[in-house]
């Protein structure tokens, strides 16, 4: 069965300061996309980042990076110069190119001031 | 301007009582989908649809029941709710089934069933 797991419900981070959420995966396929979805306290779900799995370059934007290693079957989310913002919750997600997406469970964060 | 709309934003309800959430976008989309989301459990998909008259179920599809008779809008029915139902649910579209295209979410309807 295709899986996501988050393995960090919560984390903490100090405002400024760049911080790590972790995520792996299991699945058979070999194309699929990986996603990273904020949640803020507005509910809205919102895509940070995406990466499509034939491709080996990091996906980038802006302050939100992936450390993408396909065959460990992780996808870690790097948060650099955390802003208040920032504070949600964070769901990686996984879908195969014709099939649904699965969500992670989530990591909260919190950025201390 | 380019959204996704959910009506309720919040309700709040009896057991057995049917009620109707609907979704509707604007950008055309063909897929469409529903989700729950429950703590500790992320979200899970309930029905979706890929067209017109084109739905299936999701993995939790036990309890509701969906239609889509119009492009732009696909409601979620829940004919006789329970409080298992209670949970934060979002409706979502996009231009096309496969992960290629981006998925546009609703701001989301909060129930509960009491």
């Amino acid at each position: 069965a295709q899986t996501v797991t988050q393995s960090q419900p919560e984390m903490s981070v100090q405002e400024a300061e760049t911080v790590t959420l972790s995520c792996t995966y299991d699945t058979s396929e070999s194309d699929y996309y990986l996603f990273w979805y904020k949640q803020p306290p507005s509910r809205q779900m919102i895509l940070v980042i995406r990466q499509e799995a034939y491709k080996q370059q990091n996906a980038t934007e802006n302050r939100f990076s992936v450390n993408f290693q396909k065959a460990a079957k992780s996808f870690s989310l790097k948060i650099s110069d955390s802003q208040l913002g920032d504070a949600a919750m964070y769901f990686c997600a996984y879908r195969p190119r014709d099939d649904k997406i699965i969500f992670g469970k989530g990591t909260r964060l919190h950025i201390l001031p | 301007e380019a959204q996704v709309t959910q009506n309720p934003r919040y309700l709040i309800t009896v057991t057995g009582k049917k009620l109707t959430v609907t979704c509707s976008q604007n950008m055309n989309h063909e897929y469409m989908s529903w989700y729950r989301q429950d703590p500790g459990l992320g979200l899970r998909q309930i029905y979706y649809s890929m067209n017109v008259e084109v739905t299936d179920k999701g993995d939790v599809p036990e309890g509701y029941k969906v239609s889509r008779k119009e492009k732009r809008n696909f409601p979620l029915i829940l004919e006789s709710p329970s409080p298992n139902q209670t949970s934060l649910y979002f409706c979502a579209s996009s231009l096309g089934q496969g992960a290629f295209y981006e998925q546009y979410f609703g701001p989301g309807t909060r129930l509960t069933v009491t």
